[in-house]
């Protein structure tokens, strides 16, 4: 059983066009995230829901817009899709509650924005 | 400044050696610390929880210094599959796990 499980795990598509990830975990936590790993392979969180309800959004442009139907899923659409937003994607989900516990990640989807 | 920094390396040391990472973060209210293991195009997986007390598992043992904002990972009698990139990850609170750049790691024979 995947513990987070995210589709598709990679994904080809042309500029200009609007794709989704999908995301979701078997764990029951609370707390679900998205993070985009660049070509420099530095690993930037770009939202952070807690029980459905947007906790964090670092500056991420708006053409970025999660979505959580429930706790546990947590689904990423992307419009105009541009050069730059190539990277690999994943999602990880944690039961953060005040001293921390271990957050488990997806698969990742590589993104290449033609 | 980057809330969390390390040396990216990489690296390169021969079996049997000790390594030693380091890294420092900015957020003093930081809440929880850990150390991650990314092997290439894979997720990141937790090595180990860091406590202040400072903690071991196996070969492994981490060190959290909350004055200097400092966290330590020292790998003793490196085997070749430790080569991998070591992420150093600091809870800052509000559900936030911030991600240092990684430190690379080659083993080499």
């Amino acid at each position: 059983d995947t513990a987070v499980s995210q589709t598709p795990k990679y994904l080809v598509t042309q500029m200009g066009n609007d794709k989704s990830i999908k995301c979701e975990q078997n764990l029951g936590h609370d707390t679900m995230y998205w993070y985009k790993q660049d070509s420099k392979k530095f690993l930037k969180i770009m939202f952070s829901y807690n029980n459905k309800e947007l906790i964090i959004n670092e500056t991420v442009p708006n053409r970025f817009s999660p979505k959580s139907p429930d706790k546990a899923h947590l689904n990423l659409h992307i419009n105009s899709l541009e050069l730059g937003d190539s990277a690999v994607y994943f999602c990880a989900s944690s039961q953060l509650q005040g001293i921390g516990t271990e957050a488990f990640f997806g698969q990742g989807t590589r993104l290449t924005v033609v | 400044r980057k809330e969390v920094e390390q040396d990216p390396g990489p690296f390169n040391v021969p079996e049997g050696a000790t390594v030693a990472f380091n890294c420092t973060y900015s957020n003093s209210a930081s809440q929880s610390f850990f150390w991650y293991r990314q092997d290439c195009r894979k997720e990141p997986k937790l090595l180990m929880s860091v406590y202040s007390s400072g903690n071991e598992d196996g070969r492994f043992t981490a060190q959290l210094n909350r004055a200097s904002q400092y966290i330590s990972l020292l790998i003793r009698d490196s085997k070749l599959s430790d080569s991998a990139t070591y992420l150093c990850v600091v809870n800052t609170g509000f559900q936030k796990l911030v991600f240092g750049t990684g430190t690379r790691l080659l083993v080499s024979p």
